[in-house]
C-alpha cells in the first residue's frame, strides 16, 4: 500500500504570496492532519479533517486554511505569508477507531518564504 | 493542556549498545496513547512504538521497547543492539482518548541520537 504522499516536496515563495500544499492520505485513511514543524517552536498541530469536515484545529491564525475532498485528499492553504511561515508542513493520515488510528506521516512539504 | 517534555536534547551510542531515550508528560486525563516516532535526515516521521495507557504491559516492537510509568507520567524508549541507522530525532508523543481531540498529537521538542562506530 502507498504511504502518505505530500506536493510538492520543496516551494519558495514572498512575503504577501499564498500557497496550496497537497496531501495524498493512506488509501482507506479517511482523517487527514496537518503539522507545522520549525526549529523553534517544534512540531505544532494545524488541523485535522474528517469526511470533508474540519474536526479539530489548533492556534493558529486565520491565514492557515484547509479542506478535505470526497477522495479523503486534503490541500491546505497559507494567505499572505510572512517570514515565520517557513517551515517544514507535514500531513499524517489515519484511519478511525481506538485500535486503528495511530498517524502515519507523509515526507512533509518544505516551505520557504522569501 | 497536555505537555510532553524530553531532557536530552541529544544522545550518543556505539554500534549494538543500548540506550535510552526519556520523555514525561503531563496531563489530567486518564484514557491516552503514547508515542515514539524517529524522524531521519530525510524528514520522513516514522512510528516506532505505541502505548495505549490502559495497557499494562510495555509495548515492544523487535529492538525497541519501552518502559511505561504511568504513575510517574513517564514514557522511555529503549534501543538495544543500535545501528547506523537507528541515527535520527526522536519524538515523543501524546494523543488524547477523548474523541473530541483525540486527533491531535502534542510533540516533545526531540533528542538527537547519534550512533557511532
Amino acid at each position: 500500500k502507498a504511504g502518505v504522499t505530500q506536493t510538492p516536496r520543496y516551494l519558495i515563495k514572498t512575503r504577501g504570496q499564498q500557497v496550496t500544499l497537497s496531501c495524498s492520505p493512506i488509501s482507506g485513511h479517511r482523517s487527514v492532519s496537518w503539522y507545522q514543524q520549525t526549529p523553534g517552536q517544534g512540531l505544532q498541530f494545524l488541523f485535522e479533517y474528517f469526511s470533508e469536515t474540519q474536526r479539530n484545529k489548533g492556534n493558529f491564525p486565520g491565514r492557515f486554511s484547509g479542506r478535505q475532498f470526497s477522495n479523503s485528499r486534503s490541500e491546505m492553504n497559507v494567505s499572505t505569508l510572512e517570514l515565520g511561515d517557513s517551515a517544514l508542513y507535514l500531513c499524517a493520515s489515519s484511519l478511525e477507531g481506538r485500535e486503528y488510528d495511530t498517524q502515519y506521516f507523509g515526507p512533509g512539504t518544505r516551505l520557504t518564504v522569501l | 493542556a497536555q505537555t510532553v517534555t524530553q531532557s536530552q536534547p541529544e544522545m550518543s551510542v556505539q554500534e549494538a549498545e543500548t540506550v535510552t531515550l526519556s520523555c514525561t508528560y503531563d496531563t489530567s486525563e486518564s484514557d491516552y496513547y503514547l508515542f515514539w516516532y524517529k524522524q531521519p535526515p530525510s524528514r520522513q516521521m516514522i512510528l516506532v512504538i505505541r502505548q495505549e495507557a490502559y495497557k499494562q504491559q510495555n509495548a515492544t516492537e523487535n529492538r525497541f521497547s519501552v518502559n511505561f510509568q504511568k504513575a510517574a507520567k513517564s514514557f522511555s524508549l529503549k534501543i538495544s543492539d543500535s545501528q547506523l541507522g537507528d541515527a535520527a530525532m526522536y519524538f515523543c508523543a501524546y494523543r488524547s482518548g477523548n474523541t473530541g481531540t483525540a486527533s491531535k498529537l502534542t510533540f516533545g521538542t526531540g533528542t538527537r541520537l547519534q550512533v557511532t562506530l
